[in-house]
């Protein structure tokens, strides 16, 4: 079982729409939880981060996580064409500059 | 200047051969990690340099190495190259300490035939 599992999609969807990303992780020693968003060509640009249980908003897009459950999702408002990219869930145990393991990706499709 | 920089952004380098990626970090951070990225993979860790030492390495063997210079650029050497080997290489910047944040680079994508 890896770390980190997360549906590579691709996942394709209306403008408009709400998206919903998801990982699970096995590793309960991770405290801290992203979410990256890359673009084809292009390096993970940090979107949301999270310490610990909880939700976070931030304009269009809330992250949760379930330490419980060892669950995190990505929720995405009204998806935008824009918003296509490769979303990518990475975690850690320790802040600063602890290597962070990643989830393969997964790719989304925001069609007009 | 701000952000992380990376050359080249592309190469072409044939099995047994050695290669050099360099990486420029982003102003003010002092910690700089190399990340590799297989096609449809999410990134995995190589390793980290701070104050010019390695101080952590992913399942990557000998043959990766690295170097950071004073003013925190960084360097990816990978010796004896297999067709595995080629991916997408990503230097990410920080801060050793304080708020977290990893800031990536775009990546050099590395071919070898």
């Amino acid at each position: 079982q890896k770390e980190v599992e997360q549906d590579p999609g691709p996942l394709s969807v209306p403008e408009g729409a709400i998206v919903s990303l998801n990982c699970t992780y096995s590793n309960s020693a991770f405290q801290y939880f992203m979410w990256y968003r890359q673009y084809s060509r292009k390096g993970p640009e940090l979107l949301m981060y999270t310490y610990s249980s909880g939700n976070k908003e931030d304009g269009r897009f809330t992250a949760q996580v379930d330490k419980s459950s060892k669950y995190i999702s990505l929720f995405i408002r009204d998806s935008q064409p824009s918003d296509s990219a490769t979303y990518l869930c990475a975690m850690s145990a320790n802040s600063g500059n602890t290597p962070l393991v990643f989830g393969k990706g997964t790719r989304l499709s925001v069609i007009a | 200047e701000t952000g992380v920089t990376q050359s080249p952004t592309h190469l072409i380098k044939t099995r047994g051969q050695q290669v050099t990626l360099r990486c420029s970090s982003q102003s003010g951070h002092n910690t700089v990690s190399w990340y590799q990225q297989a096609l449809g993979q999410g990134p995995q860790f190589i390793f980290q340099y701070y104050r010019e030492e390695e101080n952590g390495r992913g399942n990557f063997p000998p043959r990766f190495s690295g170097l950071q210079f004073p003013n925190y650029s960084s360097e990816l050497n990978v010796n004896a190259l297999e067709l595995d080997d080629s991916a997408l290489y990503l230097c990410a910047s920080s801060l050793a300490t304080g708020s977290y944040g990893y800031t990536f680079g775009s990546g050099t994508r590395l071919t070898v035939v």
